[in-house]
């Protein structure tokens, strides 16, 4: 079945790094959009970043905009997020989707099952 | 401040029908962009419920229902079960936004 399982959240310090990792397997990896989604605690989803399947264009939201960067290995069947300064706000669960491209509106599905982010000091 | 409003809670009891509303603006889905439904149980990833304003993959029950009118959509569910108790949230696109937008969520309550 179509699986997607993250990992590399943690405990850091506000201005630090934090590098994500999503695997992908159930699916063509290489012919599918994937996204980044964080849901902070008590909120609703916010995408934050998804990228096409050879990488040729990305969307960032402005909430990360030149403090994350997406990328993605084809290889490997891997989704990556490199976090940099990171503040407190960026505390939430973090999830990978692979992203339906509609020609109204993208939808997201599946959704792995998330890893946890904690901007702390 | 979610761009899509949800309210925060409904409730309802078994067999009774509930709604959501998910209320947009003019640069979402009142622009005519599609609308999409998720279910999150407690403690885990949300699952997509309804695509495109009104269809549901087929894993999901024909009890779930989506519509969509104006700036608003809202998602119907029938004949309430008890495993239905989750938050739900509906998702469009913004043009202001250049991007794709949730709601804030509604926690359903079967009494």
């Amino acid at each position: 079945q179509v699986q997607l399982v993250e990992s590399g959240g943690g405990l850091v310090k506000p201005g630090g790094s934090l590098r994500l990792s999503c695997a992908g397997s159930g699916f063509t990896f290489s012919a599918s959009y994937l996204s980044w989604i964080r849901q902070a605690a008590g909120e609703g989803p916010e995408c934050l970043s998804y990228i096409s399947d050879s990488g040729d264009y990305i969307y960032y939201a402005d909430s990360v905009k030149g403090r994350f960067t997406i990328s993605r290995d084809n290889t490997k069947s891997s989704l990556f997020l490199q976090m940099n300064n990171l503040r407190a706000e960026d505390t939430a669960v973090y999830f990978c989707a692979r992203v339906t491209v509609a020609g109204s509106a993208n939808w997201f599905d599946p959704w792995g099952q998330g890893t946890l982010v904690t901007v702390s000091s | 401040q979610s761009v899509l409003t949800q309210p925060p809670s409904v409730s309802g009891a078994p067999g009774q029908r509930v709604t959501i509303p998910c209320t947009g603006s003019s640069s979402n889905i009142g622009a005519g962009y599609d609308v999409h439904w998720y279910q999150q149980l407690p403690g885990t990833a949300p699952k997509l419920l309804i695509y495109g304003n009104i269809n549901r993959p087929s894993r999901v029950p024909a009890r779930f229902s989506g519509s969509k009118s104006g700036t608003s959509a809202s998602l119907a569910i029938t004949g309430l079960q008890v495993e239905d108790e989750a938050q739900y949230y509906c998702q469009s696109y913004d043009s202001s936004l250049s991007g794709e937008v949730f709601g804030g969520g509604t926690k359903l309550t079967v009494l």
